[in-house]
């Protein structure tokens, strides 16, 4: 397996409380990528990492921001969870966009309440 | 907004017969991809194919592309039980991003 680990699993948290989800991957793959999945949605890009501290913004961005300090940590901010930002997240990492596979990690439900 | 739509969103069959998904795209791309996932789990690569291949198979699995349709389907072979999943196609949409569909569920009745 594909050394990728998402922390933490579960979450919950209040309305309006920062948020951090960590991604870490030990096969020094360029690419890191940043989910959500939802009942209705499929899987929704928020953000992506094509290097260390390049970053650039997916299609669900708003209400998250992203950083990438070392090649195997991504990290997800929420800077002010919402209840609409209750999902499971999942981070992907991969060597090369769309020509080599993507591996995921376990995802993290969170939970605004 | 999204760009792989997969189609049907839901898919009940028997055991032994075929299941087939497909996947419509908008923008031009690279390569398409298909990936299933178990309920709750992350996401598992299955094949991809190249821009400028038609059809390609792995064991029970065979995948279509029509470039001209911006569209993919994904057969699966006399299906079984443990094929119980949701499936989707993920493209490159031209671009550094990877972006999947909202993919289709697909339940193998035994």
């Amino acid at each position: 397996d594909a050394g990728i680990t998402q922390s933490p699993r579960h979450k919950v948290t209040e309305t309006g409380t920062p948020v951090t989800l960590r991604c870490h991957q030990t096969e020094n793959h360029r690419y890191m990528y940043w989910y959500r999945q939802d009942p209705g949605h499929g899987l929704r890009l928020i953000h992506y990492s094509y290097g260390v501290k390049d970053t650039d913004k997916g299609e669900v961005s708003d209400g998250y921001s992203v950083s990438r300090s070392k090649t195997e940590d991504f990290l997800l901010t929420l800077e002010s969870a919402t209840s609409s930002q209750t999902s499971v997240y999942f981070c992907a990492i991969s060597e090369t966009v769309g020509v080599t596979e993507a591996f995921f990690g376990q995802g993290t439900r969170l939970t605004v309440v | 907004s999204q760009q792989g739509e997969e189609d049907p969103q839901a898919l009940s069959i028997q055991e032994g017969e075929n299941a087939t998904m497909n996947c419509s795209y908008k923008t031009s791309i690279n390569n398409l991809q298909w990936y299933r996932q178990n309920s709750g789990r992350g996401l598992v690569h299955l094949i991809l194919i190249r821009s400028n291949e038609r059809e390609k198979h792995s064991g029970r699995l065979r995948v279509t592309l029509d470039t001209s349709k911006k569209s993919s389907s994904l057969l699966i072979t006399a299906s079984r039980a443990a094929d119980t999943a949701s499936y989707f196609c993920a493209t490159d949409a031209g671009s550094e991003k990877l972006v999947f569909g909202k993919g289709t569920k697909l339940t193998v009745n035994p």
